[in-house]
C-alpha cells in the first residue's frame, strides 16, 4: 500500500511565478491536510479538506495561497505571485475517513520550494 | 490555546549516551493524542509513536522510551544507547486536525 504521495519533491521558482504542490492521499483516505514548514521551524498547519470540501483553512495565509481536494485526482496547494518568503517545505498528510481520524495522519515525503 | 513547547533546542551528545528530549504541551481537551516524529538530514517526516490521553504507561521500543506523565503535562523521549544514525530533529506534537508541532530538537551524536 503506498503511502502518501507528493510532487514534484523539489520546487524552483522565480519570485512573481505560481507554484502548484500536488499531493496523492493514501488509498481509500478522504482527509488532506497541509503543513509549512519554515528554515528551522516546526510544522504549521495551513488547510484541511475532504473531497471537494474545505473544512479548515484558518492556517493559509489570506493572498495568494488557495487549496483543493477535488473529486477526482489530487489535492493541489497553488501559491500564486510567490515571494521569498514563500521558499519552505510543504507536507501533506492524509487520514481515512471517520471521527477521530485526524489522529491518524500519515505524513508526504514533503515538497520543497525555493523562490529565487 | 493549545501549545507545544521543546524548550532544547539542540543536543549533542557521544555515541552510547542515553538523550532524554523534552516536551511539554498545553491543551483543554480531556481526550487527545500526542505524537513524537523523527526529521532526519533528508527532510522526511518519520513516525515514531502516538499515544491517546487515557494511556499514562510508558512504553519502550527498542532504544526509545516515552515517559508520559499527564500531571506534568509532559511527554518524554528517550534514547538509549545513542548512535550516530539518530542524528536529526525531533518534533513532539499535540494531535488534532491542526496537529500543533513544537519548534523541534536538533539531536547531534557524534561518533
Amino acid at each position: 500500500n503506498a503511502g502518501v504521495m507528493q510532487n514534484p519533491r523539489h520546487l524552483v521558482r522565480r519570485r512573481g511565478q505560481e507554484a502548484r504542490l500536488r499531493c496523492s492521499p493514501m488509498k481509500g483516505h478522504s482527509h488532506v491536510y497541509w503543513y509549512r514548514q519554515l528554515p528551522e521551524e516546526g510544522l504549521k498547519f495551513m488547510v484541511y479538506l475532504q473531497k471537494e470540501n474545505i473544512i479548515d483553512e484558518s492556517g493559509m495565509p489570506k493572498e495568494r495561497f488557495s487549496a483543493e481536494f477535488p473529486k477526482e485526482g489530487p489535492s493541489i496547494l497553488r501559491i500564486q505571485q510567490v515571494v521569498r518568503g514563500d521558499s519552505a517545505a510543504y507536507f501533506c498528510a492524509s487520514s481515512p475517513p471517520g471521527g477521530l481520524s485526524y489522529n491518524e495522519q500519515f505524513f508526504g515525503p514533503g515538497t520543497r520550494l525555493t523562490v529565487l | 490555546a493549545q501549545k507545544v513547547t521543546q524548550a532544547q533546542t539542540e543536543i549533542s551528545v557521544v555515541e552510547k549516551e542515553d538523550v532524554t528530549l523534552d516536551c511539554v504541551y498545553e491543551t483543554r481537551d480531556t481526550t487527545y493524542y500526542l505524537f513524537w516524529y523523527k526529521q532526519p538530514p533528508s527532510g522526511e517526516l518519520v513516525f515514531l509513536i502516538r499515544r491517546n490521553s487515557f494511556d499514562e504507561q510508558n512504553e519502550i521500543s527498542g532504544r526509545y522510551s516515552w515517559n508520559f506523565q499527564k500531571s506534568t503535562s509532559s511527554f518524554n523521549f528517550t534514547i538509549t544507547a545513542s548512535q550516530v544514525v539518530d542524528s536529526a530533529v525531533y518534533f513532539c506534537a499535540l494531535g488534532g486536525f491542526k496537529t500543533i508541532f513544537g519548534a523541534g530538537t536538533r539531536l547531534f551524536v557524534k561518533a
